[in-house]
């Protein structure tokens, strides 16, 4: 079945760096990409729609200066969450569609977990 | 997209079949009902989904009201692999350009040993 692939699945920052996560589309290609956001024991919030070699999408309130999105080809889109705060400690999830019918589902990676000390 | 009410949590004792309802009053005709599961420290997985008929897979089964204003995912046998956050979801078919999931707060499932 189709997998996407996040990386690194954990990282631990200083506040003030950047981090950058990676969400692969193993054996399908991807035009658009979904970033998610999820706080611990709360659903997960869409950040932002990427769409490959354009714009990302983002959703209101979320600030795309700070969460860089890049959807360079049609298996790889990266998250950039730059001058890292505590606040934005979280857990990052990227989602995919596979199949060429619109409505079929989309897949999950299982995630980055960000800890900004 | 129209919005769906579930309940915060249900248990059940593992090996017994287990109904997650989902009330979607305000469904439009063209809105798909998906289901996800989120497993602890997972990202979600694709679990079945329908527009009218009841559907099947090797997951679980999809039970859709006549009136489609409710619908009910049934694992036939939990283990407790199946404890998760199971998300109930709608999604209008023609909305192309806009497949974006909204989730909701889900059904968190406890599997009784």
């Amino acid at each position: 079945g189709a997998v996407v692939s996040q990386h690194p699945s954990r990282v631990i920052c200083k506040s003030g760096t950047s981090v950058k996560i990676e969400c692969r589309s193993l054996d399908f290609q991807a035009t658009t990409m979904f970033w998610y956001r999820q706080f611990p024991k709360k659903s997960l919030m869409l950040m932002a729609t990427s769409n490959e070699g354009s714009k990302a999408t983002y959703e209101q309130g979320v600030e795309k200066d700070k969460f860089l999105i890049n959807h360079a080809s049609l298996t790889l889109s990266t998250l950039t969450v730059t001058s890292a705060h505590p606040e934005d400690s979280s857990f990052y999830i990227c989602s995919a569609r596979a199949g060429t019918v619109y409505n079929s589902p989309l897949h999950f990676g299982n995630g980055t977990r960000l800890t900004v000390t | 997209d129209a919005k769906t009410t579930q309940p915060n949590s249900m248990e059940s004792n593992e090996e017994e079949p287990v109904h997650l309802p989902c009330n979607h009053s305000t469904i439009s005709g063209t809105d798909y009902i998906h289901w996800y599961r989120q497993l602890p420290s997972q990202g979600p997985e694709y679990v079945i989904h329908g527009l009218t008929s009841n559907v099947n897979n090797r997951m679980a089964s999809l039970a859709i009201a006549e009136d489609r204003k409710s619908s009910t995912l049934i694992l036939h046998r939990a283990t407790l692999r199946d404890a998760a956050v199971y998300y109930c979801i709608l999604r209008d078919a023609y909305n192309f350009g806009n497949e974006k999931l909204t989730f909701g707060t889900g059904t968190r499932l406890t599997i009784i040993p």
